[in-house]
């Protein structure tokens, strides 16, 4: 019964290079969210994927961000051009549908990701 | 625009002591409420919610206090011990819009044996 598996939990990157972020979701769950965690503050909303949709990207950075939650496959997020100030943690969590009644957000673990 | 804030950034407390975190959000069209709690390197795991119907609601040695008069949301620990020992953080859904979690800025909570 796994949770939310995202990878790599850690991430090296050097200013200009891409990073790819990966979420698998909790069995059952169609639907992802995406959210930045800087040092001691609270988690960012980023964006809201649906199976091949993207429901609400509010949250997410016009240029060099991008999200993806193919039919087949984890969801992706992905920043081209790694800055220094991209340097956070990114968590993603799942549940089954929308609304209260599919509520809470179960999250994974994180991916920690640092810019040289 | 939305905000949830939280009044105490660190509680201390003895092992035994009853722990209560403080938390208060300004959307009035806020419908339901989270409390995380964060361990170290790890993700946010679920503790207690409670949905804008209701101002109370129960789980094991935690309770949740809804104040909607005056945007207020609690958490109450009882018989605080070591294990509790984290960042706790409300989040809160509106009843408009999708469904993304609008966070805190956190508590952290300090158990000293």
């Amino acid at each position: 019964n796994a949770g939310v598996m995202q990878n790599p939990r850690h991430l090296v990157r050097r200013r200009g290079q891409e990073a790819r972020l990966r979420c698998s979701p909790m069995k059952g769950h169609s639907h992802v969210y995406w959210y930045r965690q800087l040092p001691e503050e609270g988690l960012k909303f980023m964006v809201y994927l649906q199976k091949e949709n993207i429901i609400d990207e509010s949250g997410m950075p016009k240029e060099r961000f991008s999200a993806e939650f193919p039919k087949e496959g984890p969801s992706i997020l992905r920043i081209q051009q790694v800055v220094r100030g991209d340097s956070a943690a990114y968590f993603c969590a799942s549940s089954p549908g929308t609304g209260v009644s599919n509520q809470p957000q179960h999250f994974g673990d994180g991916t920690r990701l640092s810019i040289l | 625009g939305e905000s949830v804030g939280l009044h105490l950034p660190t509680l201390s407390v003895q092992e035994g002591d009853n722990s209560i975190i403080n938390c208060a959000y300004s959307n009035s069209a806020s419908d339901y409420f989270i409390w995380y709690k964060q361990e170290s390197g790890k993700g946010p795991q679920f503790i207690i919610d409670i949905r804008s119907n209701m101002d109370k609601r129960q789980g094991q040695r935690v309770t949740v206090l809804l104040n909607k008069t005056v945007k207020h949301l609690s958490l109450q620990i009882a018989a605080t011990q070591p294990g509790d020992s984290a960042v706790y953080f409300c989040a809160e859904i509106s009843n408009t819009g999708f469904q993304k979690l609008v966070f805190g800025t956190g508590t952290r909570l300090l158990v000293s044996p």
